[in-house]
């Protein structure tokens, strides 16, 4: 089966700036999840759907950070205005229903550096 | 919020060697332990999910156990290779479908 995609892989904007970030998961995957990885530090929770409703974005910064799920298919992650602690690989990853705990397929991140 | 920890932050060992790294968590509200490999610019790689206390995997060089009663997991890689360079990251599912990730372990081996 195909992995999970995401695009851009690499972005570099100002301080300030929007940027908006692009995941397709596996088809028939009814949850996605976007995560935060800043440099030292695990991977962070942004957002989980299901399907096109939000299960938990209760570590999202609401007033800078966006994120849509249309359709219950692709989803965008949205940062306007940009700060520089934004800089951080953004993974977006989706699960197929019914596998409590396997079934967790990552795409290869997109890299922001924010200056 | 789950509070996983990983220990050491990095390593680096020499080909041929073997090594081990430590994930530790909370043992209430335990419902599985997931073990990833990512190396740069790739998707993080599943290697073992686990959730009985007691419970061995293994694939290839690399083997995982678990104890849910002290809340640990042991990973280790036996005779390393350079492959084998990477983050390696371990993350828990409590009732909620989510992964809380630790801060991972950095892999370096030298030839």
């Amino acid at each position: 089966e195909a992995g999970v995609a995401q695009s851009p892989r690499y972005k570099i904007i100002e301080k300030r700036q929007s940027v908006a970030f692009w995941c397709n998961p596996i088809s028939g995957h009814a949850t996605l999840y976007w995560y935060q990885q800043i440099l030292g530090q695990g991977p962070k929770l942004l957002i989980q759907f299901q399907n096109n409703g939000v299960v938990d974005d209760s570590q999202l910064p609401k007033d800078r950070f966006s994120a849509e799920r249309l359709k219950g298919v692709d989803s965008t992650l949205k940062i306007q205005p940009a700060k520089l602690e934004d800089s951080a690989v953004y993974l977006c990853a989706s699960r197929s229903p019914g596998r409590s705990n396997y079934g967790y397929t990552f795409g290869s991140g997109t890299r922001l550096t924010v200056v | 919020i789950l509070n996983v920890e990983q220990s050491p932050q990095s390593l680096h060992v020499q080909e041929g060697d073997s090594t081990n790294f430590t994930c530790s968590f909370p043992s209430s509200n335990f419902y599985a332990l997931h073990w990833y490999r990512w190396e740069t610019a790739k998707s993080p790689e599943a290697l073992f999910v686990m959730t009985l206390n007691g419970d061995e995997k293994k694939k290839g060089r690399i083997s995982a156990t678990l104890n849910t009663k002290e809340g640990y997991s042991y990973l280790y890689i036996k005779g390393s290779q350079p492959e084998d360079s990477a983050t390696y990251l371990c993350a828990l599912t409590g009732t909620a479908s989510k992964l809380t990730f630790g801060t991972g372990t950095r892999l370096q081996v030298t030839l």
